[in-house]
């Protein structure tokens, strides 16, 4: 059974600070494909990256960038330069193609919090 | 930019009242998903469609449920609101294609007293 956890619960920085947040994944499949959601005081949860388990490049976008790592099961998410519209919680997700029907399953999530 | 719409965005009912939470997305998207979120943050999954006319239960056993009789438009149904059935609910969509993102609307956040 596919499984992700996020170790993090809570984490508190100063702005302009760099922090990473943890995402361990377990599945039996080969092909499957991890995301990075955010969630925001508001509710809604925004869409921030998918990665399919045969690309193992690391990607940038601006401040944000992510490291996938299959030897260890890790997909973890790097903010640099924290700002205080980064507080939110961040949920890291999986989704196995054959085994579980497309569907998604969640971390328990990380709630940043970036103090000014 | 997902265009995916819940409501009401709150909702504060009695218990034994029925409910519908609508969700509606202009995306053309064949698959649709509900969540709940418990208080401690964490999502479960607990009905999903793959098109019109087609309805599953999902991982988190449920007493709500739902019906897929138009593409656009995926509500959720609670026949009788208790207190356990507080919580936030999200509404999402996909495409039918395999490992694709969800498009997640604002969600619903109910209050049965």
């Amino acid at each position: 059974a596919q499984k992700v956890t996020q170790a993090q619960t809570e984490i508190s920085v100063v702005e302009k600070e760099d922090v990473t947040l943890d995402c361990v994944y377990e599945t039996r499949d080969t092909t499957y494909y991890l995301f990075w959601y955010k969630q925001p005081p508001s509710g809604e949860l925004v869409f921030l990256i998918r990665r399919n388990s045969f690309d193992e490049q690391n990607e940038i976008s601006g401040r944000y960038s992510w490291n996938f790592q299959k030897s260890t099961s890790s997909f973890n998410f790097t903010i640099t330069a924290s700002q205080v519209v980064d507080s939110a919680v961040y949920f890291c997700a999986l989704s196995e193609a054959k085994s579980s029907g497309d569907k998604l399953t969640f971390g328990t999530g990380t709630r940043l919090a970036v103090r000014p | 930019e997902a265009d995916i719409y819940q409501t009401p965005r709150y909702l504060v009912i009695g218990t034994g009242k029925k409910i519908t939470l609508e969700c509606s997305q202009t995306m053309g998207h064949d698959k649709m998903y509900w969540y709940q979120q418990d208080p401690g943050m964490e999502l479960h999954l607990i009905h999903y469609s793959y098109g019109v006319n087609s309805t599953e239960k999902g991982d988190l056993s449920s007493e709500s449920t739902v019906s897929r009789i138009r593409t656009e438009h995926f509500p959720l149904t609670l026949e009788s609101a208790r207190p356990s059935h507080t919580s936030q609910y999200l509404c999402a969509s996909s495409e039918l294609l395999a490992g694709v993102e969800q498009y997640f609307g604002p969600g619903t956040r109910l209050t049965v007293t």
